[in-house]
């Protein structure tokens, strides 16, 4: 089965540097999504991404926050000055279709980011 | 915004059990996902429906719109089903809202 591969699997960094999570989706798929899970807590949305922009955001996703698809085939989440909350797995998601309309979702294995 | 809530939050069994995972919702979908998580931390969604019954192997899952809740059944239960399943419903919009999630051990 086609996967969504995200890299690097685990990211440590220091308070107020920039991280860039990537994520490669599946070929055909036309949607992508950033969650995050904090350690003991829900999958929290970020970011949905069609057609070259952002669908919708959580509030979440402030200015700190950004989202590109570089070429082709990345889809990267990029994070400012981080902070010691922003710890937490960070799981890219693609779909063929938007996930309200019965879509099924595939998730990456994740990016653990841990900020200290 | 709609509220996820899943019971039980813990769940052990023994090999063989049947098992039954709730998750009901507070406001109108379009979808629910089912959704399993193992201990490495990644994430395979298991069912989406919006009616009905959908049946994959010995899993079995069930919803109901009106009442707001669906369940994930697991049949002759074995060790490697035990993860964390998880209820994620969408509306109207494009991302999902989770539940928290309800963690299973199953024993041999």
């Amino acid at each position: 089965e086609p996967e969504v591969t995200q890299t690097p699997s685990h990211q440590v960094t220091q308070m107020g540097q920039e991280v860039i999570l990537r994520c490669v989706p599946i070929s055909n798929h036309l949607y992508f999504y950033w969650y995050r899970q904090i350690l003991g807590q829900k999958v929290e949305f970020l970011v949905s991404f069609y057609n070259n922009e952002i669908s919708e955001k959580s509030e979440i996703f402030d200015d700190q926050f950004s989202v590109e698809r570089p070429d082709g085939s990345n889809f990267t989440l990029k994070i400012r000055s981080t902070k010691l909350e922003d710890s937490a797995m960070y799981f890219c998601a693609s779909s063929r279709r938007q996930a309200s309309t019965n879509e099924k979702l595939f998730f990456g294995s994740g990016t653990q980011l841990s900020v200290l | 915004k709609n509220e996820v809530e899943q019971s039980p939050q813990n769940l052990t069994a023994q090999e063989g059990e049947f098992i039954t995972i709730n998750c009901s919702y507070s406001v109108g979908i379009s979808a629910l996902h089912w959704l399993q998580q193992h201990p490495g931390g990644g994430i395979v969604s298991l069912f989406m429906l919006s009616s009905g019954k959908k049946k994959h192997g010995r899993l079995i899952a069930t919803i109901n719109i009106q009442e707001k809740h669906s369940s994930l059944h697991i049949t002759a239960s074995h060790p490697r089903d035990s993860a964390v399943y998880i209820c994620a419903v969408t509306g109207t919009a494009s991302k999902l809202t989770f539940g928290t999630g309800t963690r299973l051990q199953v024993t041999l």
